[in-house]
C-alpha cells in the first residue's frame, strides 16, 4: 500500500506570494489533517477534512485554507505569504479502523524569501 | 487554550542508558496521548500511545506512563540504541464523534551517544 503522498517537496516562494500544496492519502484513509511543523515550535494543527467537509480547524489566519476531493485527495493554500510561513507543511492521513493514528506525509518544505 | 507542555527540548544519553520525556497537557478532557518519533528528514511515526483508562502501556524497550490526576504523561527508552536518536513528540487528543483532535508537544530532540 503507498504511504501518503505530498507535491511538492520543496518550493521557494517570496513575499505577497501564494501557494498550493498537495496530499494524497493512503488509499482508502479518508481523513485528512495539516500540520505546520517548525523549529521550536512543534506540529500546530492547521485544518482537517473528512468526506470533503472540513471537521476541525486550527488557530491559523484566514491566508491559510484547504479543501478535500471526492477522491480524498486533499490541498491547502496560503496567500499572501508571509516570511513566517516558512516551514515543513505535514499532511496526514487516518484509516477508518478509527485507532487514532496518524499516518504523515513527508511533507512539503516551504521557503518564503 | 489548550497546549501540551514537553520537557527536555534536548537530551544527550550515553548508548545503554536511559532516556525520559514529559508532558503535561492541559485539557482535561483529552483521552489518548500517542508519541511519534521523527527521525532526520523524515516522516513523523507512531511509536506508542496509551488511552486514559490505562495507566501504564509498555512495548519491548519503551513505555509510557499517564497520572490523569496531574495531567502529565511520559515516555521512556531503556537500553538506547543510537538509532533510536531522532526528535520525539507528545501528543494528546481528544476522541469524540469520532474524530480526533490533537495538540502537539514542542518536541524533543534526543541523541545517544555511542
Amino acid at each position: 500500500k503507498a504511504g501518503v503522498t505530498q507535491t511538492p517537496r520543496y518550493l521557494i516562494k517570496t513575499r505577497g506570494q501564494q501557494v498550493t500544496l498537495s496530499c494524497s492519502p493512503i488509499s482508502g484513509h479518508r481523513s485528512v489533517s495539516w500540520y505546520q511543523q517548525t523549529p521550536g515550535q512543534g506540529l500546530q494543527f492547521l485544518f482537517e477534512y473528512f468526506s470533503e467537509t472540513q471537521r476541525n480547524k486550527g488557530n491559523f489566519p484566514g491566508r491559510f485554507s484547504g479543501r478535500q476531493f471526492s477522491n480524498s485527495r486533499s490541498e491547502m493554500n496560503v496567500s499572501t505569504l508571509e516570511l513566517g510561513d516558512s516551514a515543513l507543511y505535514l499532511c496526514a492521513s487516518t484509516g477508518t479502523e478509527n485507532t487514532g493514528e496518524l499516518f504523515f506525509g513527508e511533507g512539503s518544505r516551504l521557503t518564503v524569501l | 487554550g489548550e497546549n501540551v507542555e514537553q520537557h527536555p527540548s534536548t537530551l544527550s544519553v550515553q548508548e545503554g542508558d536511559s532516556a525520559v520525556i514529559k508532558c503535561t497537557y492541559s485539557d482535561s478532557a483529552s483521552n489518548y496521548f500517542p508519541w511519534y518519533k521523527q527521525e532526520l528528514g523524515k516522516r513523523p511515526q507512531l511509536i506508542i500511545d496509551i488511552r486514559s483508562n490505562v495507566g501504564e502501556k509498555k512495548d519491548q524497550r519503551i513505555a509510557v506512563t499517564l497520572n490523569k490526576t496531574a495531567k502529565h504523561f511520559s515516555l521512556h527508552i531503556t537500553e538506547t540504541q543510537p538509532e533510536d536518536s531522532a526528535v520525539y513528540f507528545c501528543a494528546a487528543s481528544i476522541q469524540a464523534s469520532g474524530t480526533y483532535k490533537y495538540i502537539f508537544g514542542t518536541g524533543t530532540r534526543l541523541k545517544v551517544l555511542a
